[in-house]
């Protein structure tokens, strides 16, 4: 696609359920990236994938979250048992490969109740 | 871990003012990227600076990357309200492959 799309755009969940976020990135843009933003804050990273692959996960809070790709298409981030401190915009992003600018998608707004 | 501070955090002028935004680091980054975010948007990149003491020019927007490829700077010049967003300046780790964010700088003009 022409750009990064993330679904869905919003998402309210009660607390304790599981939630998946989807990302389709750009064709042909190996490296992926999830970021979290909270309200009036700057971009928190979670993980990294080159390829299929998650070279730095580092940045994942818990092990409620996990994520994976299909090849160097689709990702998805899950997170287990959601809790209120969950609440946040989450943004996707890939680009060509290192050393390149980052495309974001519009992100997936999630209110966790 | 390194941090990127951006200084000032929130910044409110009159339309046809100038203004700088600055962005520190005591780590060295091996590029600098700048972003502008609009609500209910993600960033959307403006420019990438890679070598020390580069300036680049994006119409009323000129960049600098520090000698030191430490810190930078975004100065505005006739802000107009359309400049009106959230500016994250965002470095590329040398050792690993992601960009570290400030926390960016909520810049309102108003006409």
């Amino acid at each position: 696609g022409a750009g990064v799309s993330q679904s869905p755009s919003n998402k309210v969940t009660e607390k304790g359920k599981d939630v998946e976020l989807r990302c389709d990135p750009i064709s042909g843009h190996t490296a992926l990236y999830w970021y979290r933003q909270r309200l009036g804050q700057g971009l928190e990273f979670l993980i990294y994938f080159q390829g299929n692959s998650a070279p730095d996960k580092s940045g994942l809070p818990s092990d409620r979250f996990s994520a994976e790709r299909t090849g160097e298409s689709v990702s998805t981030l899950t997170i287990q048992r959601t809790q209120q401190e969950d609440s946040a915009v989450y943004l996707c992003a890939s680009s060509p490969s290192r050393g390149f600018g980052y495309t974001f998608g519009s992100g997936t707004r999630l209110t966790v109740v | 871990t390194q941090l990127l501070e951006q200084s000032p955090q929130f910044l409110s002028i009159q339309e046809g003012e100038n203004l700088t935004v600055y962005c520190n680091s005591s780590s060295v980054f091996s590029s600098l990227q700048w972003y502008r975010q609009e609500p209910g948007e993600g960033p959307v990149l403006l420019v990438t600076v890679v070598t020390g003491g580069e300036v680049k020019k994006l119409k009323r927007l000129t960049f600098q990357f520090g000698d030191a490829r430490k810190d930078s700077s975004l100065h505005i010049t006739a802000a107009q309200p359309g400049d009106t967003g959230l500016y994250l300046c965002a470095g590329e780790d040398q050792g690993a492959q992601k960009l570290v964010f400030g926390q960016g700088t909520r810049l309102t003009i108003n006409p």
